[in-house]
């Protein structure tokens, strides 16, 4: 099983709508991430959180809001979709471990906008 | 400014061939962290190596290796014997460690590279 699941996975709705993107994770990591990319970009950080009851703006967080529901739950909405939210939504983990990090992606999210 | 500079949009290298991925990144935090990551066209984001500001040594994850040159500002992905497998886009991102704001924020990605191995 993927220690990071994204739900859905794909997703097409309508400008104007709210919607949810959902992220769990099995690896019993406390931090949490939402990346957004775009074609010809790298990611960029939408959200973070270092635990439950910690949760901070990201690079490109207008728009967007997020609720950690649990350790193992990270969820990103959008209130009011519109076109140019378009994009593959990521979410990750963070480990750090004998001086190294590693951030866990999920399978992403692709999401259009119409 | 970017954080993270990739100037090879795109590169096509013979199967076998050793590959080099530039990555520049700029940065005045002390502590940080340097990774590649590959995307293959099924989009899944894949960790491939790891180093920190602070490591004396090079790292190295089986065919990949990590040529840090700090004084540069530089941490170039090596693929050594290139498969077609490797065929994908790279990304290299940086996470800075900002003492004075409680913690790590996330990574800041470059643009990528798109590798295309040719048999």
């Amino acid at each position: 099983d993927a220690d990071v699941t994204q739900t859905p996975r794909n997703r097409i709705t309508k400008t104007g709508k709210r919607i949810m993107l959902e992220c769990s994770q099995t690896k019993g990591h406390d931090r949490m991430y939402w990346y957004r990319q775009d074609p010809g970009l790298g990611l960029r950080l939408i959200y973070y959180s270092f635990d439950v009851k910690d949760i901070n703006k990201g690079e490109i967080s207008d728009g967007y809001s997020v609720s950690r529901q649990a350790q193992a739950k990270f969820s990103l909405s959008l209130e009011s979709a519109i076109p140019n939210q378009t994009a593959l939504y990521f979410c990750a983990t963070s480990d750090y471990t004998d001086f190294q990090e590693t951030q866990y992606f999920g399978p992403g999210t692709r999401l259009l906008v119409l | 400014a970017q954080k993270i500079t990739q100037t090879q949009p795109g590169m096509f290298v013979q199967e076998k061939e050793a590959v080099t991925l530039d990555c520049t990144y700029d940065t005045s935090d002390p502590s940080y962290g340097l990774f590649w990551y590959k995307q293959p066209s099924s989009g899944e984001m894949i960790f491939l190596i790891y180093q920190g500001s602070y490591d004396q040594q090079n790292a190295t994850e089986g065919r990949y290796s990590l040529n840090f040159q700090k004084a540069r500002k530089s941490a170039n992905l090596v693929i050594s014997a290139s498969q077609l497998g490797d065929s994908a886009m790279y990304f290299c991102a940086m996470r800075e460690v900002k003492y004075s704001g409680g913690g790590a924020d996330g990574l800041t990605f470059g643009k990528g590279t798109h590798l295309i191995i040719q048999p």
